[in-house]
């Protein structure tokens, strides 16, 4: 049982460049986010998905779109990256929003 | 004042010492609460839920106390296992379930 499944580990981009980071979970998920990681701070809500088809922003959207594919799989995709937002990247999944999250590896991300 | 608060530390302890630390949060409205752990270049786990009677696990003791909106993680006979941060996760409702989570507390705990 994989669980939260992210790719890639680790990415460097220049500013301007676009990427997509890839999330896959296996559990039957229907809530999935994804979080970034800054020190100092807390976790802070990128994008929320309840469902598929449905995405709802979080605390810090600016700069990040999202894609709910399926129930599986939540993308999340920088098209004009800025230093700003190098950061960690966790993707995560929970039965329901607001309970248990379980999350995947992490993306390193630094923008150039 | 921000949404949830917890001492960033880094707390040093030796292998074997009790450690307990809080967390403050500040809507009243919060629903559940949580600790995760999250090692170094790792992804945060879940150690464990906080219940309104509090709860053990093991070494491991989380209480609540609404009045005083925060929450606590008390650690029993260390180990430098336990080495780690420690992250409280609040739930409130506001409009929506929304998960907040503190900027962790560093532990250490030393041979």
């Amino acid at each position: 049982n994989a669980g939260v499944t992210q790719t890639p580990k680790f990415q460097v981009l220049k500013t301007g460049q676009s990427m997509t980071l890839q999330c896959a979970q296996d559990m039957n998920h229907n809530s999935m986010y994804w979080y970034r990681q800054d020190p100092g701070m807390g976790l802070r809500l990128i994008y929320y998905s309840a469902s598929e088809g449905t995405t709802d922003k979080g605390e810090v959207p600016n700069g990040y779109n999202v894609s709910r594919l399926n129930k599986r799989e939540f993308s999340l995709r920088l098209e004009s990256a800025a230093p700003s937002q190098t950061s960690v990247y966790f993707c995560a999944s929970s039965e329901v929003r607001g309970e248990k999250l379980f999350f995947g590896s992490g993306t390193q991300l630094s923008v150039l | 004042r921000k949404e949830v608060e917890q001492d960033p530390g880094p707390f040093n302890v030796p292998e074997g010492a009790t450690v307990a630390f809080n967390c403050t949060y500040s809507n009243s409205a919060s629903q559940s609460f949580f600790w995760y752990r999250q090692d170094c270049r790792k992804e945060p786990k879940l150690l464990m839920s906080v219940y309104s009677s509090g709860n053990e696990d093991g070494r491991f003791t989380a209480q609540l106390n609404r009045a005083s909106q925060y929450i606590s993680l008390l650690i029993r006979d260390s180990k430098l296992s336990d080495s780690a941060t420690y992250l409280c996760v609040v739930n409130q409702y506001q409009g929506a379930q929304k998960l907040v989570f503190g900027q962790g507390t560093r532990l250490t705990i030393n041979p």
